[in-house]
Formats: structure tokens, sequence, C-alpha cells
């Protein structure tokens, strides 16, 4: 079956930085989207990996190991409007995205 | 970048009555748009995949008959929740897929605002 893995919540210091894991196991790879969704909000768009290594924008950066299926979202700088749900997604071969069931981020003062 | 929108934000009704949900594409045109629900603390949920002019394509254990989707022109898909009941109380979300351009483009969903739904 298809499968995506992230914590269900993290905790972390505003200015700080945390790293955001997920796992997968999917039919086939057609690239690994993160998205960032407020409590009440529909998801907003973070970034989009399909070649190993790293992306980065801004504050966020992506990690892809497709070997390893594993990926990481790293928040650096952390301010508390950073405080939301984080969600994996990967396209399968079909170029439907399966999604994670979301990490909740709690950033304290 | 790409807008979509979706009509009602919010809606209360009686059980028994029907809602309908528009989800539009503002700025450019979609041949697929997709429809989620999500429970509270849960993630989002495909419940089916619309293509314009053609009948939607369910996902297991979404009743067809019940949740009604239209997708009848490049920009506009609706979703209509038939003999509403308190269950299906529910933040809906739709999504438009487009390109997301440049040298590296790939087609990204972008998500409308959602609805929320109550049903009394």
């Amino acid at each position: 079956g298809q499968n995506i893995d992230q914590p269900t919540e993290m905790t972390a210091t505003e200015g700080a930085i945390v790293q955001i894991n997920c796992t997968y196991q999917t039919s086939g790879f057609n690239g690994l989207f993160w998205y960032q969704q407020h409590a009440g909000e529909a998801p907003t768009f973070l970034s989009y990996n399909v070649l190993d290594g790293l992306e980065e924008k801004g504050r966020f950066s992506s990690f892809l190991s497709r070997s390893k299926g594993y990926s990481y979202l790293l928040l650096k700088e952390l301010q508390m409007k950073d405080s939301a749900s984080y969600l994996c997604a990967v396209m399968d071969s079909n170029y439907q995205l399966i999604w994670g069931a979301g990490t909740k981020l709690i950033i304290k003062p | 970048g790409a807008v979509v929108s979706q009509h009602p934000s919010w809606v209360i009704c009686k059980s028994g009555t029907s809602v309908k949900i528009e989800c539009r594409s503002l700025d450019f045109q979609a041949t697929t748009m997709f429809w989620y629900r999500q429970f509270p603390k849960q993630s989002l949920m495909l419940m089916a995949t619309s293509n314009e002019g053609s009948k939607a394509t369910y996902e297991q254990g979404v009743e067809k008959d019940k949740f009604l989707i239209n997708h009848a022109s490049l920009t506009l898909s609706t979703l209509t929740v038939t003999s509403a009941h308190p269950e299906d109380s529910s933040f809906y979300i739709c999504s438009a897929e487009g390109s997301s351009g440049g040298s590296s483009s790939y087609n990204e969903q972008f998500f409308g605002p959602g609805t929320r739904l109550t049903v009394l």
C-alpha cells in the first residue's frame, strides 16, 4: 500500500530551527510537496522536490532522497506565525497526490 | 500566482437539505479539479477527481449519488452535498491543477480557501 509518515506534533522555540521529516512508500514517484496549513484554512504551497538534494527558499528549505524515500522540511529563524500544520504529499505514478496526516508545529516564545 | 476561489466560505444548513459549493479558477484554466474533505485534526482526504466535460472519479467509500460533482467548464467545478446529515459536517476544500510555469514546470495543485459546512 501507499504510505506517508510524518510526526504528529513538534514543539520549537521562536528564533530556533526545526526539521520536520517525512518518509514515504508509494507506487511510483513524480515529486514531493510540502504545504503549510493554518487552522481553519486551506493548505498553501511551500515547496516541490523531484530531484535529490536541497531546495532553499528563504527561511524554508526542503530536502529529498529518493533512494531512501525520505524528505525533510527545514524551518529557520522560527516566528510565531509559523505555528501551523505542515503536510507532506507525494505524487505517485498516476499523478495523484498521496497525503501525509500532517505535523502540527507549535512555536513557543 | 494562480488563484482559486470557493463559495460559500461557510454554510449552516438543516439536516436533509442540499448544499452546493462552487470552486473557480480565477486566472487560469483547470482541466482537472480535486475535491477534498478534512475533519478536525486530520489530513486532507481526497473525495473525487473532476475532469472538465467528463464524469468525476470518486475515491473508494465516497458515495457519488450523495456528493454530486459537476465540472462544466474549465474554470468551474461544483460539489453538491445532497440530503446532508450532521456527519457530513466538515471542511471541504477544492484544488485546481495547473502548471507551475518556468523551465522546470510541474503540475501543482492550487487550493481554494475551503468551505466549512455545518449540518444541524
